[in-house]
């Protein structure tokens, strides 16, 4: 099993839709959780972290599932410019040398390969 | 947006050349990554630094080094390019460790031909 997998897509869905999507990991003792976005040719940029009782910004909700070891992204009322490729991102999975341990979280940040989102008119 | 910069944002070189990537920050933040981009990979670890001179390997370190001579400088060196090494490169940058926030520069896409 990988350590983080995401179904890459295509989701296409219409203006106004809700669309979710899954991230599963490995590794049970994975501590942090992010979503990153990251459109077309760009850099990828924090669209939200994951909390143990879940978080909510406007039109996004994330959740976390430790038992079966998976995040999900909800997006509800789809707007075109929501158009973008979302990165799960996980820490704790293969862990680096102790410097990049220094003072707190253990292991390395790991991006899954994304899921791509198509919000049509 | 954070002050990150990456030069050059494109190049095209040939196989054997050396090629030095430049990430600058303005932000002052003391944990500075490399990584790389390439489709059906993701996102891969090259190299960090936690702090000047201080740096180490990441997932996908051979065939690259890096220096950082100054908290505002990353830099990325292919010491003689392969094709392989044809991706796009990101720097990023992040106030504490890896469980806080990392801003990314705009990329370097690099051919390698």
């Amino acid at each position: 099993r990988k350590e983080v997998e995401q179904d890459p897509g295509p989701f296409n869905v219409p203006e106004g839709a809700t669309v979710a999507f899954n991230c599963t990991y490995s590794n049970s003792a994975s501590q942090s959780f992010f979503w990153y976005r990251q459109d077309c040719r760009k850099e990828p940029k924090l669209l939200m972290s994951v909390y143990s009782s879940g978080n909510e910004d406007g039109r996004f909700t994330a959740q976390l599932n430790r038992a079966s070891q998976y995040i999900s992204l909800l997006i509800r009322d789809s707007k075109l410019s929501d158009s973008a490729t979302y990165l799960c991102v996980v820490i704790g999975g293969m862990s680096l040398p102790p410097k990049l341990n220094y003072g707190g979280s253990q292991g390395n940040l790991i991006f899954g390969k994304g899921t791509k989102l198509s919000v049509k008119p | 947006d954070a002050g990150i910069t990456q030069s050059p944002r494109h190049k095209v070189t040939e196989t054997g050349t050396p090629v030095t990537l430049r990430c600058h920050q303005t932000e002052n933040h003391r944990y500075m990554y490399w990584y790389r981009q390439d489709p059906g990979h993701g996102l891969r670890l090259i190299h960090y630094s936690y702090g000047v001179k201080d740096t180490d390997k990441g997932e996908v370190s051979d065939g690259y080094s890096v220096s950082r001579s100054k908290t505002e400088d990353f830099l990325l060196t292919l010491e003689s390019a392969t094709s392989s090494q044809t991706s796009v490169y990101f720097c990023a940058i992040s106030a504490r460790q890896v469980d806080n926030e990392q801003f990314f520069g705009p990329g370097t896409r690099l051919t390698v031909l």
